[in-house]
């Protein structure tokens, strides 16, 4: 099946500093990622589409100055926390959107755990 | 708006026995719906995908059926083991907007 990383894994960093996280499609082009947010034991709440060559479209509520989201080719999107506090702490997971012929379906990356100090 | 509730959110019950677990979803225009398994701490197994045209999938010991026009679907485990202890999320694909929306899940819990 498709497969869907993303980078870092876990990251711990201090209050005030920015943090990317990558997601790469590994096999297959990705036109549209999207990214997800997940709370302890809370579900995964949709951030924001990141669309190939375009701006993201988010979610209401969620700061689009803050998580920025840059989908520079069709097997990579990257979403960097800006100026993070200890509220951000959060598993993010994303997942790419895979079209091919008759099959449309969504692929997810195994999840970042952030943690600010 | 399209909002996904599973019931219960809680479960534990005895190994060996068989179960079913609850999702409901309240805009029937879906193009899929997915059960996935997330162990603590872990990301997302996918489990079973139903496309809106199917009635129901299956995998081993796992059963999913979706009824769209009363915006239901059941996963159903027979059998259960220890291992089977984690949290499923139901999600929903929405045709209108092509997003996925999750339910809150289930955490499910097999005594030994």
């Amino acid at each position: 099946g498709a497969v869907v990383s993303q980078h870092p894994s876990r990251v711990i960093c201090k209050s005030g500093t920015s943090v990317k996280i990558e997601c790469r499609s590994l096999d297959f082009q990705a036109t549209t990622m999207f990214w997800y947010r997940q709370f302890p034991k809370q579900s995964l709440m949709l951030m924001a589409t990141s669309n190939e060559g375009s701006k993201a479209t988010y979610e209401q509520g969620v700061e689009k100055d803050k998580f920025l989201i840059n989908h520079a080719s069709l097997t990579l999107s990257t979403l960097t926390v800006t100026s993070a506090h200890p509220e951000d702490s959060s598993f993010y997971i994303c997942s790419a959107r895979r079209a091919q012929g008759s099959t449309d379906t969504q692929y997810f990356g195994p999840g970042t755990r952030l943690t600010v100090l | 708006k399209q909002e996904v509730t599973q019931i219960p959110a809680a479960l534990s019950v005895p190994e060996g026995e068989n179960l079913v677990l609850n999702c409901s979803f309240t805009d029937s225009a879906i193009y899929n719906l997915q059960w996935f398994r997330q162990d603590p701490g872990k990301g997302l197994t996918s489990l079973l995908l139903i496309q809106s045209s199917q009635r129901e999938q299956t995998s081993g010991r796992l059963n999913a059926s979706l009824d769209k026009s009363s915006g239901r679907s059941t996963l159903y485990i027979a059998a259960s083991q220890p291992g089977d202890s984690a949290t499923y999320l139901c999600a929903v694909r929405g045709r209108r907007d092509d997003k996925i929306i999750f339910g809150k899940g289930t955490r499910l819990h097999i005594l030994p």
